[in-house]
């Protein structure tokens, strides 16, 4: 079955980096589009960036252009976020979903934590 | 950049109760418009996808409709396991940006 598995997340300082990964399984995974979504605690759903199927173009939400990369690697069916210079208000959970023909996010991971905290 | 706006964001309905959601861009999005249930502690489930249109395996009792810039998403009897928040969500295609209304919070009376 479709599968997608965060791994990365953890306790970070302001100013560090993390790098987040999301395993895909069970669909061909150079053939779709892929998103990262962000959940802060309590909070609703933010679209953070998408990447093409072929890692060619990227795009991202306003509020982490210049500190967040998407990219991927067709050869491990991974795809990642790097995040640079954490700041308190990038606290939350990430998680990984699949771009579908009709712009829907299916399915999604489980999602990994994110707490950036001194 | 286009807003969702969603009402009410909150509710609370008995059992078997029909409950209605809208969802209202800040611009014509056609029929770019989809739906997603999140059960606390989960990650978001696709349930309606292009305004209409039931994802497989979702219960015939979760419907959506709409148009343009008004959207509405309906449960026609409500059950326990529908407890959850619900987020309607739009898309552009040039350049692809997505968008998510703020959420309806789903209780049991």
């Amino acid at each position: 079955q479709v599968q997608l598995v965060e791994s990365g997340g953890g306790v970070v300082q302001p100013g560090k980096s993390l790098r987040l990964s999301c395993a895909a399984s069970g669909f061909t995974f150079s053939s779709f589009g892929m998103h990262w979504v962000r959940q802060a605690p309590g909070k609703g759903l933010e679209w953070v960036a998408v990447i093409s199927y072929d890692g060619t173009d990227k795009y991202y939400a306003d509020s982490v252009r210049g500190r967040f990369t998407i990219s991927r690697d067709s050869s491990k069916n991974t795809l990642y976020l790097q995040i640079n210079s954490l700041r308190a208000e990038d606290t939350a959970v990430y998680y990984c979903a699949r771009w579908m023909p009709l712009g829907q996010f299916d399915p999604w991971g489980q999602g990994t934590l994110v707490t950036v905290s001194s | 950049d286009i807003q969702m706006t969603q009402s009410p964001s909150s509710l609370s309905a008995s059992v078997g109760d029909r409950v209605t959601i809208t969802c209202q861009a800040s611009q014509d999005i056609s029929n770019y418009l989809n739906w997603y249930q999140q059960k606390p502690g989960k990650a978001p489930k696709l349930l309606i996808y292009d305004a209409s249109h039931l994802e497989t395996g979702v219960p015939s009792r979760f419907s959506g409709s709409g148009f343009g810039r008004d959207f509405t998403f309906t449960i026609s009897s409500l059950q326990p396991e529908d407890i959850a928040t619900y987020y309607c969500q739009q898309y552009d295609n040039l350049p692809p940006l997505f968008t998510f209304g703020p959420g309806t919070k789903v209780d049991i009376k």
